[in-house]
């Protein structure tokens, strides 16, 4: 069945950079989402990535996409402390794609 | 424009109590989608609707109904609560199947 996973927990410091992993398992997935979830609020999207794309960067953002190992990763350059929230990776379902499957969040913790 | 809003932001409900959550959008969306938030855990999909008038089951239908008796409204309905509805509620729309879907902040319910 479709599955999404993500590491539960990072820690980094100010300044450094943040990369967040998920895997998924379906690879006819059309596109993969980046949200963002600040604490006592709903999501925010980021970023997304279109299944044929390598890579997409935004500002700070760097979205990675290797299709074979079925693999996403978001890079966040120079973290502050304002980048300290839940992110969830989502891949969007191309058999019935009403629906987004989510993976339980990574906690981004960033120290001064 | 508001985007997605939803009622309450909190509730307190004894077992056995019914209760409806309602979800607003401004963006004249066709797709909303109602989800629940769980410890360590992604969103689940409850219900969704792909079009005023019609509503269908997500991944975890079980002890809710809803509706869409109005393009921009989105109800969910518990007949009868249960601890195990304990959760936060998320309403999300989006303009069609695969695109980007806008979260509203969420409702926090606890079913004692």
């Amino acid at each position: 069945g479709e599955d999404v996973e993500q590491s539960l927990f990072l820690s980094v410091r100010e300044g450094d950079s943040s990369v967040i992993n998920c895997t998924y398992t379906d690879s006819s997935s059309t596109y993969l989402y980046w949200y963002k979830q600040e604490p006592g609020a709903g999501l925010q999207l980021l970023t997304y990535i279109f299944s044929n794309m390598d890579m997409k960067q935004d500002q700070r953002l760097t979205v990675l996409l290797n299709k074979k190992d079925k693999h996403l990763s978001l890079r966040i350059a120079d973290t502050q402390t304002g980048d300290s929230a839940i992110y969830f990776c989502a891949e969007s379902i191309s058999d019935s794609s009403y629906k987004l499957i989510f993976g339980s969040g990574t906690r981004l913790l960033v120290r001064p | 424009n508001a985007g997605v809003t939803q009622t309450p932001k909190f509730r307190v409900l004894k077992t056995g109590q019914s209760m409806t959550l309602l979800c607003a959008q401004d963006m004249n969306h066709e797709y909303m989608y109602w989800y629940r938030q769980d410890p360590g855990m992604g969103l689940r999909l409850i219900h969704y609707s792909v079009g005023e008038g019609t509503t269908a089951k997500g991944e975890v239908p079980d002890g809710y109904n809803v509706s869409r008796l109005k393009k921009q409204n989105f109800l969910l309905g518990l007949e009868s609560a249960a601890p195990s509805q304990t959760s936060v509620y998320f309403c999300a729309s989006s303009k069609m199947t695969g695109a980007q879907q806008y979260f509203g902040p969420g409702t926090r319910l606890t079913v004692t």
